[in-house]
């Protein structure tokens, strides 16, 4: 699977868009962008996948640039219980083993 | 909304004991997973169980460690001579042949 970088650390208003970007320049034309987030000490979460199109679901959207390169997960209207590590993955498939890195530590402030 | 459920939430053990811990995916579920988190640390994968066998597992998932899905509605997970370094949360999660895995709470393991 290939690489991610994400920031360690990011804040964002309470109410704001999060907008949490995800480098993965090594990514192959088979592989998906997944992003899972983790609430203090509870079990990860799926929040949304894509492959090169844009995705929007009722938790968040993904931006993947045309390159497939990077991507940035958009919370449109953070609220504090967003408040969670967010991880940036890239795999084959909803078939293969979830390979976390350390994430973005994102914080909302009130 | 149905989901993974993991029992206890807290278990304590001393060092070589064995301990069983128990997981219920969701129903309809055939894919079953293990990862662990020590304390500070990344999420890490242990195995992922299909149709009665493991499928994958990783260097972590030594023979101290076996999975089993006794009946058809609980997954477990068994470390059979516990160690200070088996300390950690444990998360079990599933899903079906298409969509995304769904994770358990997990149980935090604490030996002494």
């Amino acid at each position: 699977d290939a690489k991610t970088t994400q920031p360690p650390s990011m804040d964002c208003a309470e109410g704001r868009a999060a907008n949490l970007p995800c480098n993965h320049s090594t990514i192959s034309g088979n592989e998906y962008v997944y992003w899972y987030r983790q609430i203090h000490s509870q079990g990860p979460q799926y929040i949304i996948h894509g492959l090169k199109n844009n995705e929007t679901n009722e938790m968040a959207s993904l931006i993947i640039t045309e390159d497939r390169k990077s991507s940035t997960l958009i919370l449109p209207h953070a609220t504090l219980r967003d408040t969670a590590v967010y991880y940036c993955i890239v795999r084959a498939s909803s078939a293969s083993k979830i390979i976390f890195g350390s994430g973005t530590r994102l914080s909302i402030r009130p | 909304e149905p989901e993974v459920t993991q029992t206890p939430s807290h278990q304590v053990t001393q060092m070589g004991q064995e301990v069983i811990l128990r997981c219920v995916p969701i129903s309809n579920h055939l894919y079953f997973y293990w990862y662990r988190q020590i304390l500070g640390q990344k999420v890490e994968f242990l195995v992922s169980f299909y149709n009665n066998e493991i499928s994958e597992k990783s260097e972590i998932f030594d023979d101290q460690f076996s999975v089993e899905r006794p009946d058809g509605s609980n997954f477990t997970l068994k470390i059979r001579s516990t160690k200070l370094e088996d300390s950690a949360m444990y998360f079990c999660a599933s899903r079906t042949g298409s969509n995304e895995q769904y994770f358990g709470p997990g149980t935090r393991l604490t030996v002494t």
